[in-house]
């Protein structure tokens, strides 16, 4: 059974600052890994969705990193904005299930 | 960019009604889903719907929970007893093909049993 962990559960940092937050999965076998954000009392905001095949995906100041033989991906977002405050999540596809398993979430706080 | 749709935005309902969670995927996706958020916990899968019908489901989803697609645009949640337990957002989520596209969620449906 594929299980997602989030590290740091909570995050709070200055704004401008660059910061990582990462996602361990312990099943490898994966078909995609795809990073949301999720506002207080909201929904899911897809960010990056990275392919099994590819390294890593690239959209303005986020940069999301897959290393499946590690079980890891990162999500590096660049000179954090107090509007990047959020949970942050990653959620798995292992294919042929239709279905994607969630991490705990990473909750940032962007302080001005 | 196409959404996907979901009404109510938050309902409250009596322990034991039934109540309908209603989505409207994006037009053109072939494979819809249910997941659920219970408050502080983790967002959980509870089923997968392709070509009519239900292709998996989760443990969670018992014989209270029937999802349908009755029209070809409407993809509905029915839970036919409610229980305090229920009380949660319910997300539903459309992909095109279910594996290499990723999935676009709907903005929630905050469900509170009382």
């Amino acid at each position: 059974k594929q299980e997602v962990t989030q590290i740091p559960a909570a995050l709070s940092v200055p704004e401008g600052e660059n910061l990582v937050l990462n996602c361990s999965f312990t099943d490898s076998a994966i078909y995609n890994l795809q990073w949301f954000r999720q506002d207080p009392g909201k929904g899911l905001t897809s960010l990056l969705l990275i392919q099994s095949s590819q390294r890593e995906q690239t959209s303005g100041r986020l940069n999301a990193s897959l290393d499946k033989s590690s079980g890891r991906s990162t999500l590096y977002i660049a000179a954090s904005q107090p509007g990047d405050s959020a949970t942050y999540l990653c959620a798995l596809d292992s294919g042929g299930y239709q279905k994607v398993t969630f991490g705990t979430g990473t909750k940032l706080q962007v302080i001005p | 960019e196409p959404e996907v749709t979901q009404t109510p935005s938050h309902q409250v309902t009596q322990m034991g009604q039934e109540v309908i969670l209603r989505c409207v995927p994006i037009s053109n996706h072939l494979y819809f889903y249910w997941y659920r958020q219970i408050l502080g916990q983790k967002v959980e899968f509870l089923v997968s719907f392709y070509n009519n019908e239900i292709s998996e489901k989760s443990e969670i989803f018992d014989d209270q929970f029937s999802v349908e697609r009755p029209d070809g645009s409407n993809f509905t949640l029915k839970i036919r007893s409610t229980k305090l337990e229920d009380s949660a957002m319910y997300f539903c989520a459309s992909s095109e093909n279910g594996v290499n596209y990723g999935y676009t969620f709907g903005s929630g449906t905050r469900l509170t049993v009382v």
